[in-house]
């Protein structure tokens, strides 16, 4: 089974500040499994990014992602009040798995 | 619109089984897979399995063999899973999800509302 470790778990930030979250693996896989996620409070989760690196439809384009081996990297380039959230890494392999999430808080 | 509507909460007993549904809408319920996960209070998600509602075939994290069963019916558009052997860690919201059709996307596009599952004695 693959494991995704996140981190870190909670990120304080201001608005309009950077926001750099990192998904690391336990071992390698095809960079087009891995998934962002974003969940705010009392809603479920809301695709963000797939392929590692490809915004999903409706997403504002402050949200990248790339990868480098086992790293993913989730970067949000100037944080508005709405993606102050819980954001999770998925890989889709054959048995999927998340990581254990990092939550985006306002400082 | 596609729309996956759960079951309402359910209160259970340690050792009881629990069956939650997800009823899609707006889309060909055969075309896409059906995955369940859950999550604890406060906890991240935890992927459960997946079924093909075309073939009915599934498949389940090894954590939950055995006491996972996913089953769904076409005539209503309807996915099931049912949790045997409640415990109070299995205490969580049951979230049902699609399969994006887009073959690039290995992700979850549309998510159910989720089902509040509690185990207490």
């Amino acid at each position: 089974e693959i494991v995704l470790t996140q981190s870190p778990g909670t990120l304080s930030l201001s608005p309009g500040e950077r926001a750099t979250l990192s998904c690391r693996a336990s071992q390698i896989f095809n960079s087009n499994w891995l998934t962002w996620y974003q969940q705010k409070p009392g809603q479920a989760p809301r695709l963000l990014i797939y392929g590692a690196s490809s915004r999903a439809t409706g997403v504002p384009d402050r949200f990248s992602g790339s990868a480098s081996g086992t790293d993913f990297t989730l970067t949000i380039s100037r944080l508005e009040p709405e993606d102050f959230a819980v954001y999770y890494c998925q890989q889709y392999g054959v048995s999927l798995t998340f990581g254990g999430g990092t939550k985006v808080e306002i400082k | 619109q596609v729309q996956l509507v759960q079951s309402g909460a359910e209160v259970k007993k340690p050792g009881a089984s629990v069956k939650v549904s997800c009823k899609t809408s707006g889309y060909t319920f055969t075309g896409q897979y059906i995955h369940w996960v859950r999550q604890a209070p406060g906890q991240g998600l935890e992927w459960m399995g997946w079924i093909n509602p075309n073939s009915g075939a599934t498949h389940s994290a090894r954590k939950f063999q055995g006491r996972v069963t996913l089953t769904r019916d076409t005539s209503i558009s309807t996915a099931y899973m049912e949790l045997s052997g409640l415990r109070s860690d299995d205490t969580a919201i049951y979230y049902c999800a699609r399969d994006s059709p887009i073959i690039a996307i290995k992700g979850f596009d549309f998510w159910g509302q989720g089902t509040l599952v509690t185990v207490s004695s």
